[in-house]
């Protein structure tokens, strides 16, 4: 089973407005990671978050980390068109060393 | 410049076949990876080389078969091709250490036939 689940699968906006999604975890975690793939391309990292921080921004992107929920969460804010694309969460379970599991991701449509 | 370059880009074989793909990076990275994305899009990790040393291998049919011969280059060799085998296959890299991110290669869509 997927260390990282992500919540929803999918999910469709309008451009402008805020995208959130939610990943959760089961076993205790050095840090969560979140990744972006656009359609038929690689991952790209987006942003890395340590057990013991609860929030981060970079850019339109603010995640934020529940350790006691084992739960992530991201969100785009003022989504475009070109942040269409899946989006997954990954942690390196503590004792997998540098091993990232991924959960299954959320695919984000952005309609213009 | 590709950070993370692989190669072929697509590859379509016949069952039975052996195929490799080819992986580079040229980030000064120490650690490579092989991950295998399914139809649904799940990944799910195989392989992983620090410095030319294999330190993670999954549950992997013995049929494929990684090699490192520098930290800069990891190749995934697949013997005995199945339609099973049929996904998505990234390479990537990072530093070693659980604080790092990876850096991925654009995928090599394998179809087999």
């Amino acid at each position: 089973s997927q260390q990282g689940e992500e919540d929803p699968q999918a999910l469709s906006i309008q451009e402008g407005e805020n995208a959130t999604m939610n990943c959760s975890y089961k076993t205790s975690i050095n840090n969560l990671q979140w990744y972006r793939q656009n359609s038929g391309r690689g991952l790209v990292h987006l942003i890395l978050i340590r057990s013991n921080e609860r929030e981060k921004h970079s850019g339109r992107l603010r995640v934020t980390l529940d350790t006691s929920k084992k739960s992530s969460s991201l969100l785009i804010t003022a989504s475009r068109a070109a942040d269409t694309a899946s989006y997954f969460c990954a942690t390196p379970p503590k004792a997998a060393g540098n091993k990232l599991t991924f959960g299954g991701g959320t695919r984000v449509l952005v309609k213009p | 410049d590709t950070a993370v370059s692989q190669t072929p880009k697509y590859l379509v074989t016949q069952m039975g076949n052996d195929k490799s793909i080819k992986c580079e990076q040229n980030l000064g990275h120490d650690t490579m990876y092989w991950y295998k994305q399914d139809s649904k899009k799940f990944l799910k990790i195989m392989f992983s080389y620090n410095n030319k040393e294999l330190i993670i291998n999954e549950t992997v049919p013995n049929r494929f078969s990684p090699k490192s011969p520098d930290k800069a280059h990891l190749n995934l060799h697949i013997n005995s091709l199945e339609l099973g085998d049929s996904a998505v296959y990234f390479c990537a890299s990072s530093l070693f250490g659980e604080n790092y991110g990876y850096t991925f290669g654009s995928g090599t869509r394998l179809t087999v036939v």
